[in-house]
């Protein structure tokens, strides 16, 4: 099974709002990955989790808050987000035997 | 530095003919190569991977692709497009020891009936 899960699928929000995304693998994968996507684009990188700790933050903005509580969950919580903070946002985790990542369906997020 | 280049944009086959997107690579070290497919508003989908074993890789859905050292590149092909087909593709590198994926721009591929 190579299956990312993520939820919400599809989230609208204002920029007063707090949500949260959440993304689940049982691969045993121990590196996990937020992306975010604009429309004709390639995935932008944002966070990696490397054995439940952060190891790369590309610079985001602290409106975005990651969250690793264990080695099969990765959550992104969203604060005060702005209308260019809509995207789809990829959940996706690393076979470190093989260097391979599985993404997820992603969420569409939509901030009004 | 590691880059990856997709040299078009856009390409367009009829159904039935034979499929052909580009990508040259750029790595100081020996990489892991991946070509991904995304449909809209979807995840990527892994199509294949060369990680050294062997230079043709073959993937899902009839597609393979050949690393060519002398040439930097790893060119994905399909024999016979299907309307299926029709969606974004990414080539990616990861340079060994990295946890960073580098993708290229993405090639639209349009199949006409």
């Amino acid at each position: 099974d190579t299956e990312v899960t993520q939820t919400p699928k599809h989230l609208v929000m204002g920029m007063t709002n707090k949500k949260s995304l959440k993304c689940e693998q049982h691969m045993g994968h121990r590196a996990m990955y937020w992306y975010k996507q604009k429309a004709k684009k390639p995935p932008e990188l944002m966070f990696v989790y490397s054995y439940e700790k952060l190891s790369i933050n590309e610079s985001v903005p602290s409106r975005f808050s990651p969250e690793c509580p264990n080695s099969s969950l990765l959550n992104l919580h969203l604060h005060a987000l702005q209308p260019e903070d809509s995207a789809l946002y990829l959940c996706a985790s690393r076979d470190s035997g093989s260097d391979t990542q599985y993404f997820g369906p992603g969420t569409r997020l939509t901030v009004l | 530095a590691q880059s990856v280049t997709q040299l078009d944009s856009h390409v367009s086959v009829s159904e039935g003919t034979p499929v052909l997107l580009r990508c040259n690579y750029s790595s100081s070290y020996s990489p892991s190569l991946f070509w991904y497919v995304q449909h809209p508003n979807k995840g990527l989908q892994l199509l294949l991977k060369y990680t050294s074993a062997a230079t043709l890789v073959k993937g899902i859905n009839g597609f393979e692709a050949e690393f060519k050292k002398s040439e930097t590149s790893f060119h994905l092909t399909k024999p016979s497009a299907h309307m299926s087909d029709a969606a974004e593709y990414f080539c990616v590198v990861t340079p060994s020891g990295t946890y960073k994926y580098i993708f290229g721009t993405g090639t639209r591929l349009k199949v006409l009936a």
